[in-house]
């Protein structure tokens, strides 16, 4: 079955390290996102990908960072500059009208 | 520049029908998607809008008006299992991202 499949599930960091969340997708899409939600709170933008080798910065790209080497493959780095990582994160591709999300990784800073 | 708008929170009870409105300030838009997140979970594609009027696909509808900037979501027979919090989504022009808003907590009683 095609979708997206992010890992860790849950994940947890001590401050000032940086850690990176797998995201991949067999959908076959060139669009891939990824997105923080805060408890209670909407999804926003972090950065995404149309094509493969090329991104964009979302609405709060600092303190994140992303490659696109692969178009199965989006993964995103939570480095130490960003100052409140405790965060849902979700990945998502796929085009405007059909978006897929994958299940989430639950980073906890300790 | 951006903005939506949805209700934080509506509630009905098992049978009832419910309508989600969302209220958009976009420079242009290709349509408007809405998705559905229970707690815990991720978000899921429940319809899009690309052209003005009414969609249906079983128990829920939704329903845009460009001219208004105005879409709903309409959710007939509600069931337990509806409660969960509704997303509205418009994707701007040349772009494949969609910007979600702070979503509308939906709680079906019995």
């Amino acid at each position: 079955d095609g979708g997206i499949t992010q890992s860790p599930k849950y994940l947890f960091r001590k401050e000032g390290q940086n850690v990176t969340l797998s995201c991949e997708q067999n959908l076959n899409h060139d669009a891939m996102y990824w997105y923080r939600q805060d408890p209670g709170q909407g999804l926003r933008l972090i950065y995404y990908s149309q094509i493969v080798n090329d991104f964009q910065k979302g609405d709060i790209a600092e303190g994140y960072s992303v490659s696109r080497e692969k178009k199965e493959s989006f993964p995103l780095t939570v480095t130490s500059a960003q100052k409140n990582p405790t965060a849902f994160y979700l990945c998502a591709s796929g085009i405007r009208d059909t978006g897929h999300f994958g299940q989430g990784t639950r980073l906890t800073v300790v | 520049g951006q903005s939506l708008e949805q209700p934080s929170e509506v509630t009905a009870v098992e049978g009832a029908i419910v309508q989600i409105n969302c209220t958009y300030q976009t420079s242009g838009f290709y349509g408007l998607s809405w998705y559905q997140q229970h707690d815990g979970g991720a978000p899921t594609f429940l319809s899009y809008n690309a052209l003005d009027g009414l969609e249906e696909t079983g128990r829920f509808s939704s329903f845009l008006s460009r001219s208004d900037s105005y879409g709903y979501l309409l959710l007939q027979e509600l069931q337990m299992k509806d409660s969960a919090s509704y997303f509205c989504a418009p994707t701007p022009y040349n772009t494949d991202k969609l910007i979600f808003g702070t979503g509308t907590r939906l709680q079906v009683f019995p």
